[in-house]
């Protein structure tokens, strides 16, 4: 079982590039997460979705879009990366009832 | 709003000495509580979870946790800890009716030496 998938696992970015992170889930999870984690701040929600079709903004989306149309996918778009945007991201999913999450294996993101 | 508060950013311990890492959380009604743990240059894998019961939790590679309702504390403790038990702990708490969402602490680095 795969669990949680992301690609890419590394990547540099230039100021001002633009990519989008890829988050695949195969245990028909609902809910699905993306999370940055930060030296002394723990993990803070960017985006999340609570089903096909829907996403919402958490604690940190400015810079980020996120898109969800297949139920498996949940795709983390930064549209023009700055170096603020330096991060180690991670990927969720849950079914909802509360359970905790599967996580990712993480994308480490340098933007310089 | 939703805090957890991990009072400890780094807990150094001696091999086969027991150690507590402390979590406190935001008063609600109803939560739900977690422990995770983050071994270097890996993601995060679930140690225990409070739901509802019990207010003594087990987890895994003997790890336990006690939920106190009323010091709104879920403390992680292990008896005798190993050098493989070296790595980042994160304490997490779901509200109710947030769609599940965690929200996590600034995690506690274990360093365990001989």
């Amino acid at each position: 079982n795969a669990g949680v998938t992301q690609t890419p696992k590394f990547r540099v970015l230039k100021t001002g590039q633009s990519m989008t992170l890829l988050c695949a889930q195969d245990m028909n999870h609902e809910y699905m997460y993306w999370y940055r984690q930060d030296p002394g701040m723990g993990l803070r929600l960017i985006h999340y979705s609570v089903g096909e079709g829907t996403t919402a903004k958490g604690e940190v989306p400015d810079g980020y879009n996120v898109s969800r149309l297949k139920k498996q996918n949940f795709l983390l778009g930064l549209e023009s990366a700055a170096p603020s945007q330096t991060s180690v991201y991670f990927c969720a999913s849950s079914d909802g009832t509360g359970g905790g999450y599967t996580f990712g294996s993480g994308t480490r993101l340098t933007v310089v | 709003a939703q805090s957890v508060t991990q009072l400890d950013s780094q807990v150094p311990v001696f091999e086969e000495a027991p150690v507590e890492l402390r979590c406190n959380y935001s008063s609600s009604v109803s939560v739900y509580l977690f422990w995770y743990v983050q071994y270097p240059n890996q993601g995060l894998q679930l140690l225990l979870k409070y739901l509802s019961g019990s207010t003594l939790v087990k987890g895994i590679n003997g790890f336990e946790a006690e939920f106190n309702k009323s010091q709104t504390s879920f403390h992680l403790r292990k008896p005798s800890v190993h050098i493989s038990d070296t790595a980042e702990y994160f304490c997490a708490v779901s509200y109710t009716g947030t769609a599940s969402k965690l929200t996590f602490g600034t995690g506690t680095r274990l360093q365990v030496t001989l």
